[in-house]
């Protein structure tokens, strides 16, 4: 069993709909979950952080974790072509684990 | 931008030689982490260095070392490349507290291409 699995999508959302990326993580002990995003040749740019079980709304990102589960989630609101990216969920506990990440496609 | 930079920004190499690649973190940040992503793969984490310190290393060889310099300044060092070497190198730097690896800021990567 893979430590971090994403679905690889792609995930095509209409523009203007809600774009939902999922990740469960085996390790129980995991203590911080982040979403980074990153465009084609570019480098992972974070967009949340979340700790506690719950939602954590920034603008229009909302993360969801659920520990009892293993299980964190990303909701894009009102998804822009700019949005267009992979997705990639991370788990921290002593070290940094990525998923292989989910391809999002926005389409006009 | 998040004020961490890498050199150089891509690089050729033959199989067997040797290569550096080098990072800047933010000032301030205690912590730094390399990752290596192949091509529709997520970051593998190499390893985590604090304060000079290697303080953790994911599943790579020996011949993945690294350094830290106290100017926020760090190397990765790979000897004897081999073809399955070709990636992204990715390093990341945190404020990071007693060695923890939290919210990350990553360079633009150095695109390591070995033939």
């Amino acid at each position: 069993q893979k430590e971090v699995e994403q679905n690889s999508g792609p995930l095509s959302v209409p523009e203007g709909a809600i774009a939902s990326l999922n990740c469960t993580y085996s390790d129980r002990v995991s203590q911080s979950f982040f979403w980074y995003r990153q465009y084609s040749g570019k480098s992972p740019e974070l967009i949340m952080s979340i700790y506690s079980n719950g939602d954590k709304e920034d603008g229009r990102f909302t993360a969801q974790l659920n520990k009892a589960s293993q299980y964190v989630s990303l909701l894009i609101r009102d998804s822009q072509p700019s949005d267009s990216a992979t997705y990639l969920c991370a788990v921290h506990y002593q070290k940094v684990t990525f998923g292989t990440g989910t391809k999002l496609q926005v389409i006009p | 931008e998040t004020g961490v930079t890498q050199s150089p920004t891509h690089l050729i190499k033959t199989r067997g030689q040797q290569v550096t690649l080098r990072c800047s973190s933010q000032s301030g940040h205690n912590t730094v982490s390399w990752y290596q992503q192949a091509l529709g793969q997520g970051p593998q984490f190499i390893f985590q260095y604090y304060r000079e310190e290697e303080n953790g290393r994911g599943n790579f060889p020996p011949r993945f070392s690294g350094l830290q310099f106290p100017n926020y300044s760090s190397e990765l060092n790979v000897n004897a490349l081999e073809l399955d070497d070709s990636a992204l190198y990715l390093c990341a730097s945190s404020p990071g507290t007693s060695g923890r690896a939290d919210t990350q800021y990553f360079g633009p990567g150095t695109r390591l291409t070995v033939l």
